[in-house]
């Protein structure tokens, strides 16, 4: 089945320590990106890549880092989490220049 | 003021009305316009996809886009309770994956049965 994986999907935390979630696709896609979800916000793009190895910022970049060392994985770390990353944070992938972006199922964060 | 506006919701209709949905926007540049649904707990999913001004028709599904008026809409025909869910408006200057998506904050909408 084709899709978009986020683990873990749930996760409390405290502020400062090191966290990773992780995103996999199994569609051989190009573009992968990580979002977050806050209320009446809508998503916003935290950072984005173009293909392996090639990364960049998206609106709100600031507090985390991602790596693209395979096609498939597009982590998101967050070296030191504080509260005000606490958020639903997706992750989407899709092939450059078409229309469609599949997200996976999310990853609530709380950051305590 | 935000790129793109939605309103939050709820919006409560009976099963069998019409479910109209829109959002307005600032930016010139967007070209594509998009509709995605997002139930809860799960991830957004693509709905509907315009180029452009004008009309697109899916089913019970319409999408309406006046680029004249910065204005975009989305039609649910004969609404179901599985309709029930919230509808992410989302807007590009270029196509969707690869590049820049805006989104509006999305509308919560409850089909009653």
């Amino acid at each position: 089945e084709a899709q978009v994986t986020q683990n873990p999907r749930y996760l409390i935390t405290v502020t400062g320590k090191k966290l990773t979630v992780t995103c996999s696709q199994n569609m051989n896609h190009e573009y992968m990106s990580w979002y977050r979800q806050d209320p009446g916000l809508g998503l916003r793009q935290i950072y984005y890549s173009m293909n392996v190895e090639v990364t960049d910022k998206g609106d709100v970049p600031e507090g985390y880092k991602v790596s693209r060392k395979e096609k498939r994985n597009f982590p998101l770390i967050l070296e030191s989490p504080s509260p005000n990353q606490t958020s639903l944070y997706f992750c989407a992938s899709g092939r450059p220049n078409t229309d469609t972006q599949y997200f996976g199922p999310g990853t609530r964060l709380t950051v305590l | 003021q935000k790129e793109v506006e939605q309103d939050p919701g709820p919006l409560s209709v009976p099963e069998g009305a019409i479910v109209s949905l829109n959002c307005t926007y600032s930016n010139s540049a967007f070209q594509y316009f998009m509709w995605y649904r997002q139930y809860s707990r799960k991830g957004p999913e693509l709905l509907m996809y315009t180029y452009s001004s004008g009309n697109k028709e899916d089913g019970r599904f319409t999408a309406q886009v006046d680029k004249s008026s910065k204005y975009i809409s989305l039609f649910i025909r004969d609404s179901q309770p599985s309709d029930s869910a919230t509808y992410l408006c989302a807007m590009s200057a270029l196509r969707a994956a690869g590049n820049k998506l805006t989104f509006g904050g999305g509308t919560r909408v409850l089909v009653k049965p």
